[in-house]
């Protein structure tokens, strides 16, 4: 079956503080992706990757950064969190180089920043 | 800038009655469209898509419907049940971009 998996549910962090989030997938997919889940916004793309090593922006990756050293694994870091990234973190992954591949998404990670 | 818009947040229907779910899109570069469904506490997941050389897709209960010269987009449900109650994203993808863009979703809550 296939499976994303987000290293946590639920996240509490300080201001200021370095926040990794992970995602795995085991599906051999090429893309990643990390979406941020906010009330009346729905889903945007914070950053994706088509590939090891590559990354792109989306739409809001201000205050973001992202690793792909492995295929499977997909990680989100906030380098000094602030109390406007607490949101509903999504990781999703597609098989399909282009851009027409069914999202697979994980359970999400909640980050509250105080 | 939002491409994808959903501008009911929420819709409620009774039980056994049509659910429509609307979506309007604004980059005509979109060739690609699908629902997902979203349960608290869960990521979303896929439901239905559409290419935009079709203007119908039907899958069991679910219907998409696309409208390229307006732009549009919807999902049918008949005949809806209460586990049906969810929030439904449209999403939409094919602008040369290897993403997909969402719009802010539509809380369905179906009454037994």
């Amino acid at each position: 079956d296939v499976k994303v998996t987000q290293s946590s549910r639920y996240l509490v962090k300080r201001t200021g503080e370095k926040v990794f989030l992970e995602c795995v997938q085991d599906m051999d997919h090429e893309n990643m992706f990390w979406y941020r889940q906010d009330p009346g916004l729905g889903l945007r793309l914070i950053y994706f990757s088509y590939d090891v090593k590559m990354k792109e922006k989306g739409d809001i990756p201000e205050g973001y950064s992202v690793s792909r050293e492995k295929k499977e694994r997909f990680s989100l870091i906030l380098e000094s969190a602030s109390t406007n990234q607490t949101s509903m973190y999504l990781c999703a992954s597609s098989l399909l180089a282009g851009n027409t591949g069914e999202l697979f998404f994980g359970e999400g990670s909640r980050l509250t920043v105080l | 800038d939002q491409q994808v818009k959903q501008n009911s947040p929420s819709l409620s229907v009774q039980e056994g009655r049509i659910s429509i779910l609307n979506c309007d899109y604004t980059n005509s570069m979109f060739d690609y469209f699908l629902w997902y469904k979203k349960y608290p506490a869960e990521g979303p997941t896929f439901l239905i898509s559409i290419s935009s050389i079709k203007d119908k897709n039907e899958d069991g209960r679910f219907t998409v419907f696309l409208n390229k010269s307006a732009k549009h987009l919807s999902l049918h449900i008949v005949p809806s049940q209460p586990g049906d109650s969810a929030v439904y994203f449209c999403a939409a993808s094919g602008d040369g971009n290897n993403d997909m863009r969402f719009g802010a979703g539509t809380r369905l809550t179906v009454k037994p």
